[in-house]
């Protein structure tokens, strides 16, 4: 059965300051996909890494994937208020067709 | 149009009550998905469908009836629901039932008195 493994779950940041949050799964698989989710409101895709090495990055984010270690990055740099969210790492794969499997998500709340 | 949509964004039901869910996307999107999340937890999978046949359905009670009528649209049938089901509810699709990246609705917000 695949699991993933989102660390830390709770992250208190200072606007300014950078931070990793790291996803790790246990059986290989095909993608990796970080997703943000507001209070209350849907999932908003944020990267989709398909292979090994692949490294993303939009505006103070950068996703990165290294499928031998089984392990995705989401590196926030100089953080801001408007970053504050729950982070979910996602992968898909393993014996289910179509199936995402979630990580815990990460809470992260950015204070001034 | 590059959106999935749901009605209603919001649901009261009591444990008696027959009520459904939609979700609507016009994207070419041939894979279908929903999924209930509970607060403050990740989403869970309940049901994909894959050129409008079921393809995965995760052990879910069968008060939750899903259906497919066409390539654009997924319905979510509820009936004699109990209190532990509030939760939001989650439509997504993707381009296919392999592993493309899934587009998220805005869900809908299921309360069950």
């Amino acid at each position: 059965e695949l699991k993933v493994e989102q660390n830390p779950l709770f992250l208190s940041m200072q606007e300014g300051k950078n931070y990793t949050i790291y996803c790790n799964y246990s059986t290989t698989s095909d993608r990796l996909y970080w997703y943000r989710q507001d209070p209350g409101k849907s999932l908003e895709s944020l990267f989709v890494l398909l292979s090994n090495g692949a490294v993303k990055q939009e505006g103070r984010l950068m996703a990165s994937l290294d499928t031998k270690a089984r392990l995705s990055t989401l590196h926030i740099t100089a953080a801001v208020h408007d970053l504050s969210a729950t982070y979910f790492c996602a992968v898909s794969g393993g014996t289910s067709y179509g199936k995402l499997t979630f990580g815990q998500g990460t809470i992260l709340t950015v204070h001034p | 149009d590059t959106e999935v949509t749901q009605t209603p964004k919001h649901l009261v039901m009591g444990m008696t009550n027959k009520k459904s869910l939609k979700c609507e996307q016009h994207m070419g999107h041939r894979a279908m998905y929903w999924y209930k999340q509970k607060a403050k937890k990740p989403p869970e999978l309940m049901f994909v469908y894959s050129y409008e046949k079921l393809s995965i359905n995760e052990s879910v009670p069968s008060r939750f009836s899903p259906e497919c009528p066409n390539s654009s649209l997924l319905n979510l049938h509820l009936h004699a629901l109990q209190p532990e089901d509030s939760a939001l509810y989650l439509c997504a699709s993707s381009l296919s039932g392999t592993t493309q990246e899934q587009f998220f609705g805005p869900g809908t917000r299921l309360t069950v008195l």
